[in-house]
């Protein structure tokens, strides 16, 4: 299947510090996709999608200013979590739609970044 | 608002039993159901299900989707500690993008 790259795996960084978290599609291109964020024996939520060249579309609740989310580029999307707090803590995972005519439910994920804030 | 349910949240049973997990959903727009297997990290995919009544299988593993009822079920066959994971299952939403919906995961411990 196709392969997600997400990087770093694991982030600690102090309160108020900005961290950015990357999700590459290796060897095919997408022009969507997810960004979730999961906290300790929760589900997936989705906080937003994400369009190759344009702006991110973020599910209720989700503060756009807090969550910057970039897709510059087919392969790549970013999530910058600004002015971190403690709370911000939690498991991020991004998955990628694969670029083919018809649509494809089969998603494929990274492998997710666990960021502690202190 | 669309909602994936599932349940049980969790449950523990012994090597070589059976499991059968469950997976309820309102939508507006469905247009598929997933199942994911979530060991340490990232979702692998399990199980894509569009059509009623078609069973899916791979192995121990087969699931069934009922879109009447708006349902499905996972099965597990002759489980094993590797099975040990949460067990996901998300909605696939109309419209230009996949969006999914996911459920509240049941937790699975597979005890020797």
């Amino acid at each position: 299947g196709a392969v997600v790259s997400q990087h770093p795996s694991r982030v600690i960084c102090k309160s108020g510090t900005s961290v950015k978290i990357e999700c590459r599609s290796l060897d095919f291109q997408a022009t969507t996709m997810f960004w979730y964020r999961q906290f300790p024996k929760q589900s997936l939520m989705l906080m937003a999608t994400s369009n190759e060249g344009s702006k991110a579309t973020y599910e209720q609740g989700v503060e756009k200013d807090k969550f910057l989310i970039n897709h510059a580029s087919l392969t790549l999307s970013t999530l910058t979590v600004t002015s971190a707090h403690p709370e911000d803590s939690s498991f991020y995972i991004c998955s990628a739609q694969q670029f083919i005519s018809a649509p494809n439910e089969k998603l494929f994920f990274g492998s997710g970044t666990q960021l502690s804030v202190l | 608002e669309d909602k994936v349910v599932q349940s049980p949240l969790s449950l523990v049973v012994h090597e070589g039993d059976t499991v059968t997990l469950n997976c309820s959903y309102e939508v507006t727009n469905f247009r598929s159901l997933l199942w994911y297997k979530q060991e340490k990290k990232a979702p692998t995919f399990l199980f894509m299900l569009t059509s009623s009544g078609i069973e899916k299988k791979s192995g121990r593993l087969s699931s069934i989707l009922d879109k009447k009822e708006l349902f499905s079920i996972l099965n597990i066959t002759a489980t094993q500690t590797g099975d040990s994971a949460v067990y996901l299952c998300a909605v696939g939403i109309g419209g230009a993008t996949n969006k999914l919906i996911f459920g509240t995961g049941t937790l699975l411990a597979v005890q020797p």
